[in-house]
């Protein structure tokens, strides 16, 4: 089946732990993107990369970085230095570029620092 | 700075009533509009899109109408059924950046 894999499903982290996020999707589409959800404010987005070796900063970028080595897979690391990193984290992809078509969803990440 | 807000955090309706959920923007500048459904803990599903150069889009029981001068979207659902309980999101881009902007959603609750 296409789609779009997240892994892990959840995630716990201590305070000052890095941690990666696998976004892997088979759906051939050339943009990616990682949305950031939390309470009451909808979905910011914080990564997208319109192909591969390329990606830009969305709105809430401080404190994650990416990759896109592949066309397949856009791992989103967030690191120490994220202040508020609990959250639910979407990945997404569309086969064309930014904002002319529609994005479809991994499953998410629920990310939690103790 | 909000720039497509959904200003009814939920909204209750019975089955088989029409369900009316809105949305309003403020960039003038956006040319397409998408509303996106989400159950807990999964990823949104896109729903249906509308491009400024319709008035209104409709697939099933689903319809988006878009007021290009109030900049306002709305999404009716005809006739609600209890499995369209779910948060709604509308979203937009255009513009500069082209980025696709989300509101902050909207809680449908279909009671049987």
């Amino acid at each position: 089946d296409g789609g779009i894999t997240q892994s892990p499903k959840y995630l716990f982290r201590k305070e000052g732990q890095n941690v990666t996020l696998s976004c892997e999707q088979n759906l051939n589409h050339d943009a990616m993107y990682w949305y950031r959800q939390d309470p009451g404010q909808g979905l910011r987005l914080i990564y997208y990369s319109q192909i591969v070796n390329d990606f830009q900063k969305g709105d809430i970028a401080e404190g994650y970085s990416v990759s896109r080595e592949k066309k397949e897979s856009f791992p989103l690391t967030v690191t120490s230095a994220q202040k508020n990193p609990t959250a639910f984290y979407l990945c997404a992809s569309s086969h064309r570029g930014l904002g002319t078509g529609e994005l479809f969803f991994g499953e998410g990440s629920r990310l939690t620092v103790l | 700075d909000q720039q497509v807000k959904q200003n009814s955090p939920s909204l209750s309706v019975q089955e088989g009533r029409i369900s009316i959920l809105n949305c309003d923007y403020t960039n003038s500048m956006f040319d397409y509009f998408l509303w996106y459904k989400k159950y807990p803990a999964e990823g949104p599903t896109f729903l249906i899109s509308i491009s400024s150069i319709k008035d209104k889009n409709e697939d099933g029981r689903f319809t988006v109408f878009l007021n290009k001068s109030a900049k306002h979207l709305s999404l009716h659902i005809v006739p609600s059924q209890p499995g369209d309980s779910a948060v709604y999101f509308c979203a937009a881009s255009g513009g500069a950046t082209n980025k696709l902007i989300f509101g902050t959603g909207t809680l449908l609750a279909v009671q049987p």
